[in-house]
């Protein structure tokens, strides 16, 4: 069984503060990785996939990094805002093109 | 409108009857999937269809059925509902010919939350 795991579960922070948090997966069948954002009461929204080892991708004050090696990958947000709040949830792609979702970092921004 | 519409959005029924869940998509995606979410666990897949004619078991398929009527409609069915499937259930599309080609970005419908007393 194929697991992904991510931590913290849960992060509480301040406005401004700039946090991150990891997803660990499989480092071998890698086939691509996602993040995805999931507000409250709304549905999950892809954030960034990466492929590749090494890759980087940003949008704006959120960047994620990826090591298919050692098989894990960092998300940060730079001077956390509370719009920030949110579930993010990575997502491994391996083989057989089956995604495999991670339980998410629940993140609290404070005003 | 949305791309991925669910209906009910919100459902409370008894144990032993037979619910059904739809899922309508607009994106022309051929990939679409069913999820739960329970508190504290993440995302599990029940059913996955890769075309009309595909219908593969996710991680926890028992309990549940579905049928991908068309390309755009699938549908999830608990033919007993029980207590425990009381959780929160996506429907998801995806497109592997699309810009991120192979990179299975899925795009999640609103949810339906489902109560079986």
């Amino acid at each position: 069984i194929l697991n992904v795991e991510q931590s913290p579960q849960s992060l509480h922070v301040q406005e401004g503060d700039s946090t991150n948090f990891t997803c660990s997966f499989p480092s071998s069948n890698f086939y691509a990785l996602h993040w995805y954002r999931w507000e409250t009461a709304k549905s999950p929204e892809a954030l960034f996939v990466m492929t590749l080892n090494g890759d980087e991708k940003k949008k704006g004050r959120i960047s994620a990094t990826l090591n298919t090696k050692e098989g894990y990958s960092y998300l940060y947000i730079k001077g956390s805002q509370p719009e920030d709040s949110a579930t993010y949830l990575c997502a491994f792609m391996g083989g057989g093109f089956k995604t495999i979702f991670g339980a998410g970092t629940r993140l609290f921004v404070k005003a | 409108d949305a791309d991925v519409t669910q209906t009910p959005r919100n459902r409370i029924t008894k144990t032993g009857k037979r619910i059904m869940l739809e899922c309508s998509q607009t994106k022309g995606h051929d990939r679409m999937y069913w999820y739960r979410q329970d508190p504290g666990l993440g995302l599990r897949l029940i059913y996955y269809s890769f075309d009309v004619k595909d219908i593969n078991k996710g991680e926890i398929s028992d309990g549940y059925s579905v049928s991908r009527q068309a390309q755009a409609k699938f549908s999830l069915s608990l033919e007993s509902a029980i207590p425990n499937q009381t959780a929160l259930y996506f429907c998801a599309t995806s497109d592997v010919a699309g810009v991120e080609f192979g990179t299975d970005t899925q795009y999640f419908g609103p949810g339906t939350r489902l109560t079986v007393l």
